[in-house]
């Protein structure tokens, strides 16, 4: 079965520290793999995204993921985290399912920076 | 704002009543979706429209229906709801349905079902 694993329900970190948002991934094929974030009362919003090519990707807010194939993950990091970044983020698969697009969403996990 | 309006934003109803969900996107996207967000539940795709064609259904319950009149403009019909479809109702917009094209998601509408 395909599916995307987000480990942790929540992660706390210090402002100023470096933060990791973990995800994992079980899908057949080549999956193209997004982070999206959402805060409070808004929709989600792209921040990343990878296809090939180099396998840490940069993105939106100063973060950045890494894309690693043999242990088939693809983490969420930032090097100094801010209050702002707290949020709701998600891992997303997207591939192709017998010609048809489909998107596997992780369960999210939230993000609390504290000052 | 994105670029995807949804309205309203809160929507409580009754059991036995019926209401519609809104979604417009000034985008130029020629593909839409409903996502449907539940507590700690992964997102669930809903319905996919392209180029105002129903392409997706993923086995959503009739209570559910969704209207596409043009590209611009989705909307979900609902009626004789039950409380477990109370949830966080998103529409999101693509300029395709290739997975080269990345979504662009509305704020959502927060549906209460009393």
């Amino acid at each position: 079965a395909q599916s995307v694993a987000q480990p942790e329900d929540q992660v706390n970190v210090a402002e100023g520290n470096p933060l990791t948002v973990k995800c994992t991934y079980s899908v057949s094929g080549n999956p193209y793999l997004f982070w999206y974030v959402q805060y409070p009362n808004r929709g989600l919003q792209f921040l990343l995204k990878y296809i090939t090519g180099d396998n840490l990707v940069k993105g939106s807010y100063g973060f950045e993921a890494e894309f690693n194939k043999s242990q088939t993950s693809f983490h969420l990091k930032k090097p100094s985290a801010l209050v702002s970044d707290s949020a709701l983020y998600f891992c997303v698969v997207d591939r192709m399912d017998t010609g048809r697009r489909a998107l596997t969403f992780g369960s999210g996990t939230r993000l609390q920076v504290q000052p | 704002e994105t670029g995807v309006t949804q309205t309203p934003r809160h929507l409580v109803m009754g059991m036995t009543n019926k209401k519609s969900l809104k979604c417009e996107q000034h985008l130029g996207h020629n593909a839409m979706y409903w996502y449907k967000q539940s507590a700690k539940k992964p997102l669930e795709l809903m319905f996919v429209y392209s180029l105002e064609e129903r392409v997706e259904n993923n086995s959503v319950p009739s209570r559910f229906s969704p209207e596409c009149p043009n590209s611009s403009h989705l909307f979900l019909h609902l009626h004789t709801l039950q409380p477990e479809d109370s949830a966080l109702y998103l529409c999101a917009s693509s300029q395709g349905v290739d997975r080269n094209y990345g979504y662009t998601f509305g704020s959502g509408t927060r549906l209460t079902v009393v």
